[in-house]
């Protein structure tokens, strides 16, 4: 079975910085995805992570640590345009989303 | 051309009616796949096909019956559906598809077709 799970929701303020946090459990393991998702439309690809470690593409940064079932995906320098639900993935399935609204 | 298109954009059916869903993908992907996301909710997969042939059924009622027509396209033909089943219908392809459901590669999905089933 497959067992992904992310807070329901974050609001964060426009400049600063924001961890969105992905525990899972799941039958096998071949690297965990990224994906942000704006109201009405559909996913979009943010980031692949298959190592231990952290993977940094621009103000965007993602972390796995596969002994622990975890991941983050880290925004920085939050702009209004961020607020969306970012979804992680395994195997074809996805988390719960976390919906992150950017306030001024 | 990183583009997956979805017809029609919206769907209004009875649940009588029989109607088709329909996905092209043109980056020469092998691997395609439907999906199911409600409100508020993370998308569910539905079926994945691999070089043409389904591989993956995620124990979908019968009444959403999927055909791949040819690398480029993939069909979700609807019929009977329930109220319950109002819900945006996501396609998406990946390069890889040897592993049928085991991909390391990138989805890319469509914008999707929003289904009303009255």
């Amino acid at each position: 079975g497959q067992n992904i799970d992310q807070p329901t929701e974050m609001t964060a303020t426009e400049g600063a910085i924001v961890q969105i946090n992905c525990t899972y459990q799941t039958s096998g393991f071949n690297g965990l995805f990224w994906y942000q998702q704006h109201a009405g439309e559909a996913p979009t690809f943010l980031s692949y992570n298959v190592l231990d470690g952290l993977e940094e593409k621009g103000r965007f940064s993602s972390f796995l640590s596969r002994s622990k079932g975890y991941s983050y995906l880290l925004l920085k320098e939050l702009q209004m345009k961020d607020s969306a639900s970012y979804l992680c993935a395994v195997k074809l399935f996805f988390g719960t989303g976390t919906r992150l609204t950017v306030i001024p | 051309d990183t583009e997956v298109t979805q017809t029609p954009k919206h769907l209004v059916m009875g649940m009588t009616n029989k109607k088709s869903l329909k996905c092209e993908q043109h980056m020469g992907h092998r691997a395609m796949y439907w999906y199911k996301q409600k409100a508020k909710k993370p998308p569910e997969l539905m079926f994945v096909y691999s070089y043409e042939k389904l591989s993956i059924n995620e124990s979908v009622p019968s009444r959403f019956s999927p055909e791949c027509p040819n690398s480029s396209l993939l069909n979700l033909h609807l019929h009977a559906l329930q109220p319950e089943d109002s819900a945006l219908y996501l396609c998406a392809s990946s390069q890889d598809s040897l592993t049928g459901g085991d991909s390391t590669d990138t989805q890319y999905f469509g914008p999707g077709t929003r289904l009303t089933v009255l």
